[in-house]
């Protein structure tokens, strides 16, 4: 078990400028989840993936904010024009969806940070 | 609205004695229970869960109780040691398989 990753680790970079994340889940996970999460808050959710189909979206989700999973393995989060308020650890976790209750296992997260 | 609250941000236990950890939450829709431990620059970390037809959960050293009826979280810890500090999250599951988080309580631990 390899765990959840995560790349890169840290993102840095200018507003307006465009970022793109990629996650890879623990590798029998068929859902991968996106969560944002900022100083002195719990992760938020933001949409989760069952294999390649992306079920759920959250109204915080802008549309300059686009997930996917292609094949249903690795999953990449793009966020177009960013902004100061897009600052924020982005979380990955993935898990074994539809085998009872499971609990959703974390990556490491990126932080990003918008000049 | 938040959902979930964790109304102790803070937390200091001695080495050995029982840490108590709450969370309250107002979605009665609300059907399987979790805690995370986050250590800083790490993601968090599955700790114990429980479901919404039991009301107590035991992993070890860890214990997990849910109220229905007042619609309160707990988690136990006994005894607490030092590599126990840590920001702990409860987190509770709705509609979907979205998950949504409490604030966190910084736990510390004194030797």
């Amino acid at each position: 078990d390899t765990g959840v990753s995560q790349d890169p680790r840290h993102k840095i970079t200018k507003r307006g400028q465009n970022v793109t994340f990629r996650c890879d889940p623990i590798s029998e996970h068929n859902r991968l989840y996106w969560y944002r999460q900022t100083l002195g808050q719990g992760p938020e959710f933001l949409t989760y993936f069952q294999n390649e189909a992306q079920l759920e979206k959250s109204r915080l989700l802008s549309d300059r904010f686009s997930a996917e999973r292609p094949k249903g393995s690795f999953s990449t989060l793009e966020i177009q024009r960013t902004e100061q308020g897009d600052s924020a650890m982005y979380l990955c976790a993935s898990s074994l969806g539809g085998w009872g209750n499971q609990p959703q296992h974390f990556g490491d997260g990126t932080r990003l940070s918008i000049l | 609205d938040q959902q979930v609250k964790q109304n102790s941000p803070s937390l200091s236990v001695q080495e050995g004695r029982i840490s108590i950890l709450n969370c309250d939450y107002t979605n009665s829709m609300f059907d399987y229970f979790l805690w995370y431990k986050k250590y800083p620059a790490e993601g968090p970390t599955f700790l114990i869960s429980i479901s919404s037809i039991k009301d107590k959960n035991e992993d070890g050293r860890f214990t997990v109780f849910l109220n229905k009826s007042a619609k309160h979280l707990s988690l136990h810890i006994v005894p607490s040691q030092p590599g126990d500090s840590a920001v702990y999250f409860c987190a509770m599951r709705s509609s979907g398989d979205k998950l949504t988080f409490g604030t966190g309580t910084r736990l510390a631990v004194r030797p």
